[in-house]
């Protein structure tokens, strides 16, 4: 089946670290994704995963991937108010055709306090 | 590089009334999608082109939606008629993956186009 889940919200104080968590049902995802989304703007790729990896980092950001529990999260490190945003994990499925299909989340929205 | 633009950014219409949104994807973008996000979800899928061809338009209601991709760069999608829970944002994304590309595809995001429906 098709079902990426995440928390509603998290609220930190400036400086600490954020953890967001997303679980997604399909063992056949290949690569997995964070994007944010600011107040009435797009979504914004912030990261990504290769499925066969366990972590990435990029600056502030760590992704971590437990393949085996089906379960992403994304660290940031020493969050400023600037991160307050909705965070989206999507996992991709290759399609018969031979595209990419993304199944996303329904989003964690993350409120950083000054 | 100019990202993903789209037009209008906000549209208020009335029920059964008809709307048009336009899409413009990053340059040489061979996938397009359009997706639905209802307030407090994740975006949804509606349609997805490669090219001018549709992939996937599984979850598109064509008995009111509509979606075409003529030369294979920009995209309209329409409703018509609208109903009240059609209001949401409509954004739309684009790819370079063409079929049987190994390795990611990933997608780029336009601002969308937020519309209510009263």
């Amino acid at each position: 089946g098709e079902d990426v889940e995440q928390s509603l919200f998290l609220s930190v104080r400036e400086g600490d670290s954020s953890v967001i968590n997303c679980t997604y049902t399909d063992s056949s995802s290949t690569y997995l994704y964070w994007y944010k989304q600011e107040p009435g703007a797009g979504l914004q790729l912030l990261t990504y995963i290769f499925s066969n990896m366990d972590m990435k980092q990029d600056q502030r950001l760590t992704v971590l991937l437990n393949k085996k529990d089906k379960h992403l999260s994304l660290r940031i490190a020493d969050t400023q108010t600037g991160d307050s945003a909705i965070y989206f994990c999507a996992e991709t499925l290759r399609t018969t055709s031979g595209t990419y299909k993304y199944i996303f989340g329904t989003g964690t929205r993350l409120k950083v306090l000054a | 590089e100019a990202g993903v633009a789209q037009s209008p950014r906000y549209k208020i219409i009335e029920k059964r009334q008809s709307v048009a949104f336009w899409c413009n994807p990053i340059s040489g973008h061979a996938t397009l999608y359009w997706y639905q996000q209802i307030l407090g979800q994740g975006p949804k899928l509606l349609i997805q082109f490669q090219n001018n061809g549709v992939v996937d338009d599984s979850q598109l209601p064509k008995d009111r939606f509509s979606a075409e991709r003529l030369k294979g760069v920009d995209s309209t999608l329409k409703i018509q008629p609208a109903k009240l829970e059609d209001s949401a944002v409509y954004l739309c994304a684009s790819s370079l993956a063409v079929v049987r590309t190994e390795g990611t595809d990933t997608q780029y995001f336009g601002p969308g186009t937020r519309l209510t429906v009263l």
